[in-house]
C-alpha cells in the first residue's frame, strides 16, 4: 500500500457543485494532514490542516479526518471553475517529514 | 511581500554540469526544505535544516548538496547533473520542525532541464 493514495481522477464536476476529495493513508502517516491546491505550473498552496478526527471547515472548504478507517477527505461547496486544480493531500509521518500523494486533478465546467 | 523566493525560475543545461538554486525567506521561519517533483507531478522531500542543522536526509544522490547559511536561506548545490535529474524543485519553510502541526509553506519553484 502507497502510504498516501489518491485517485488521479479528472473529478469533474459541474460550477455550483460540491467536490468531494479523498485520500487513504498507511500506518506510517499517522501525525496530521494538509491539503495542497497546486495550478499547472505553479507551486502547492497550502488551504487546509487538520490534526485530529471529526470536520474542520474554511469557508468553502471543509476538511474530514477518520483516523479509524485511515481516510482523509477535502470537501469544496459551490465549486468554480478557478477551483480546477491538482490537490495534495499530504500526511505527517512519525519522523515529521510530509508524504504526499500524488495528486487528483479538479475539473469544475462551467 | 512576505514570502519563499527561489531563484532562478528556470535552469536549462548540460548534463555532467554542476549548478546551484538558492532559496530564501522572510517568513521568520527556522526551518527549510527541498523537495523534488517529478514529471508526474510527485512530490518527495529531499532534505530538510532546522535552523542551519541538517535535520532530514533523504536518499538522495550525494551529488546533491544543501547549505544553510542562516535561517533564511537554503541553497541547493547539484554536481554531475544527469538527464534524471529533469524535474521541479521546491523550497518550503515551516515553524516548528518536529511538530505535528507544522505547515509548510513553498517557493515558486525551478524548472530543471538537463539536456
Amino acid at each position: 500500500q502507497k502510504e498516501v493514495e489518491q485517485n488521479s481522477g479528472p473529478l469533474s464536476v459541474p460550477e455550483g457543485a460540491i467536490a468531494s476529495l479523498n485520500c487513504t493513508y498507511s500506518d506510517r502517516v499517522s501525525q496530521s494532514f494538509f491539503w495542497y491546491r497546486q495550478y499547472s505550473g505553479k507551486s502547492p498552496e497550502l488551504i487546509m490542516s487538520i490534526y485530529s478526527n471529526g470536520d474542520k471547515e474554511d469557508g468553502r472548504f471543509t476538511a474530514q479526518l477518520n483516523k479509524a478507517s485511515q481516510y482523509v477527505s477535502l470537501l469544496i461547496r459551490d465549486s468554480q471553475p478557478s477551483d480546477s486544480a491538482t490537490y495534495l493531500c499530504a500526511g505527517m509521518d512519525s519522523s515529521y517529514k510530509l508524504i504526499f500523494g500524488s495528486g487528483t486533478r479538479l475539473l469544475v465546467r462551467p | 511581500d512576505t514570502a519563499v523566493s527561489q531563484t532562478p525560475k528556470y535552469l536549462v543545461t548540460q548534463m555532467g554540469n554542476d549548478k546551484s538554486i538558492k532559496c530564501e525567506q522572510n517568513l521568520g521561519h527556522d526551518t527549510m526544505y527541498w523537495y523534488k517533483q517529478d514529471s508526474k507531478k510527485f512530490l518527495k522531500i529531499m532534505f530538510s535544516y532546522n535552523n542551519k542543522e541538517l535535520i532530514i536526509n533523504e536518499t538522495v544522490p550525494n551529488r546533491f548538496s544543501p547549505k544553510s547559511p542562516d535561517k533564511a536561506h537554503l541553497n541547493l548545490h547539484i554536481n554531475s547533473l544527469e538527464l534524471g535529474d529533469s524535474a521541479v524543485y521546491f523550497c518550503a519553510s515551516s515553524h516548528l520542525a518536529g511538530r505535528s502541526y507544522n505547515e509548510q509553506f513553498f517557493g515558486p519553484g525551478t524548472r530543471l532541464t538537463v539536456l
